[in-house]
């Protein structure tokens, strides 16, 4: 079983509607959970960081954090077509390596 | 833009040569740590350096080495490339115990 699983998609949805991104992963001891946006040949961006279980809203951006399933999610409200990339979950057990998803490739259809 | 650099963007080296790769850290920063990202796959950890020491290593064989500078920057080498070396390779720079970490734009390396 590896440590982090995440659909790779793709996952196409129209222009304004609700986007929800998942992963599950298998290490109870992860602290930090984060996504990341991943444009074509570019670096990896920090969307969301957060710490233990809880939610967390920035902008149209929501994360979740449900350790008891070992379970994180990411929704973007409004989805506009510069949202169209790939969406990396990634976590940590403290200030050592980050653990990555596979990455899910969004498309938002105009 | 984060701030942290990576030089070269691009680079095609033949097997068996060896490579390094640039990264300058964001400032205020004196954590940087390596990823290695295959086509379609999430970021590998390759290791971590914590003023000038190597703070962690992931599964990467010994000809994969780094430095940290006096001023946190740091390299990445690459001894008696392999084709299957042929990788996004990512500089990523964070606070000591602070996992937010920041990633530069990358070196794309091709290995023929």
């Amino acid at each position: 079983q590896k440590e982090v699983e995440q659909d790779p998609g793709p996952l196409s949805v129209p222009e304004g509607a609700i986007v929800s991104l998942n992963c599950t992963y298998s290490n109870s001891a992860f602290q930090y959970f984060m996504w990341y946006r991943q444009y074509s040949r570019k670096g990896p961006e920090l969307l969301m960081y957060t710490y233990s279980s809880g939610n967390k809203e920035d902008g149209r951006f929501t994360a979740q954090v449900d350790k008891s399933s070992k379970y994180i999610s990411l929704f973007i409200r409004d989805s506009q077509p510069s949202d169209s990339a790939t969406y990396l979950c990634a976590m940590s057990l403290g200030d050592d390596k980050i653990i990555f998803g596979k990455g899910t490739r969004l498309h938002i259809l105009p | 833009e984060t701030g942290v650099t990576q030089s070269p963007t691009h680079l095609i080296k033949t097997r068996g040569q060896q490579v390094t790769l640039r990264c300058s850290s964001q400032s205020g920063h004196n954590t940087v740590s390596w990823y290695q990202q295959a086509l379609g796959q999430g970021p590998q950890f390759i290791f971590q350096y914590y003023r000038e020491e190597e703070n962690g290593r992931g599964n990467f064989p010994p000809r994969f080495s780094g430095l940290q500078f006096p001023n946190y920057s740091s390299e990445l080498n690459v001894n008696a490339l392999e084709l299957d070396d042929s990788a996004l390779y990512l500089c990523a720079s964070s606070g000591r115990g602070n996992t937010e970490a920041f990633f530069g734009q990358g070196t794309r390396l091709t290995v023929v």
